[in-house]
């Protein structure tokens, strides 16, 4: 069975700085795709970022950017020039390619911004 | 824009109590989702759909029913509400069974059963 692991659940960065989430996956698939999904306080999920597992090159959305480890099982994400608007849930998900089943979500990211 | 929407924000009921939570997608997408959020836990997948009348069990289905009759609504029934299914519910669509197109998500339904 797939799985995603978020290890911290709490996080804070100051504004204007950088800061980084974390995220491992385990899966025996070749083909796939991870996200990162923000969740802010008025619960609606917005896709940020996407990548998918065959190309090498790490997505990047404006601020939001991946660190992509195929090998490592690993995706993090990077939030540069951080704002008060990024305070939000942050869920790292899996998914297979071809699958209507839908994504393996990890337990989340509670990232804080201070002003 | 494409829209999800769930019935209700918020809403209580009562042990024992059968209850419906509504998800309606405006933008004639195929797969349809239903997920249960918990601090610490994440999102769990309960049950999809992938076609009117078509549904295949998540990860949780046990206490959890649902019912796809239209292409634009999937309800998530509790056939009998227990107190551990007060959670956070939301409902997902995405146009086609491939992970490249974005999976859209209603702004959840905040279920309290006492």
């Amino acid at each position: 069975a797939q799985t995603v692991t978020q290890s911290q659940p709490e996080m804070s960065v100051q504004e204007a700085e950088t800061v980084t989430l974390s995220c491992t996956y385990d899966t025996s698939e070749s083909d796939y795709y991870l996200f990162w999904y923000k969740q802010p306080p008025s619960r609606q999920m917005i896709l940020v970022i996407r990548q998918e597992a065959y190309k090498q090159q790490n997505a990047t959305e404006n601020r939001f950017s991946v660190n992509f480890q195929k090998a490592a099982k690993s995706f993090s994400l990077k939030i540069s020039d951080s704002q008060l608007g990024d305070a939000a849930m942050y869920f790292c998900a899996y998914g297979v390619s071809g699958s209507a089943r839908q994504l393996t979500f990890g337990s989340g990211t509670q990232l804080t911004v201070l002003p | 824009d494409v829209k999800v929407t769930q019935s209700s924000r918020y809403l209580v009921k009562r042990t024992g109590e059968k209850v419906f939570l509504e998800c309606v997608q405006d933008m004639d997408h195929e797969n349809m989702f239903w997920y249960r959020q918990d601090p610490g836990l994440g999102l769990r997948l309960i049950y999809f759909s992938y076609d009117v009348k078509m549904k295949e069990k998540g990860d949780i289905p046990e206490g959890y029913s649902v019912s796809r009759e239209k292409k634009e609504r999937f309800s998530l029934i509790l056939e009998s509400a227990s107190t551990n299914q007060t959670s956070m519910y939301l409902c997902a669509s995405r146009p086609l069974p491939d992970m490249n197109t974005e999976a859209f998500f209603g702004q959840g339904t905040r279920l309290t059963v006492v």
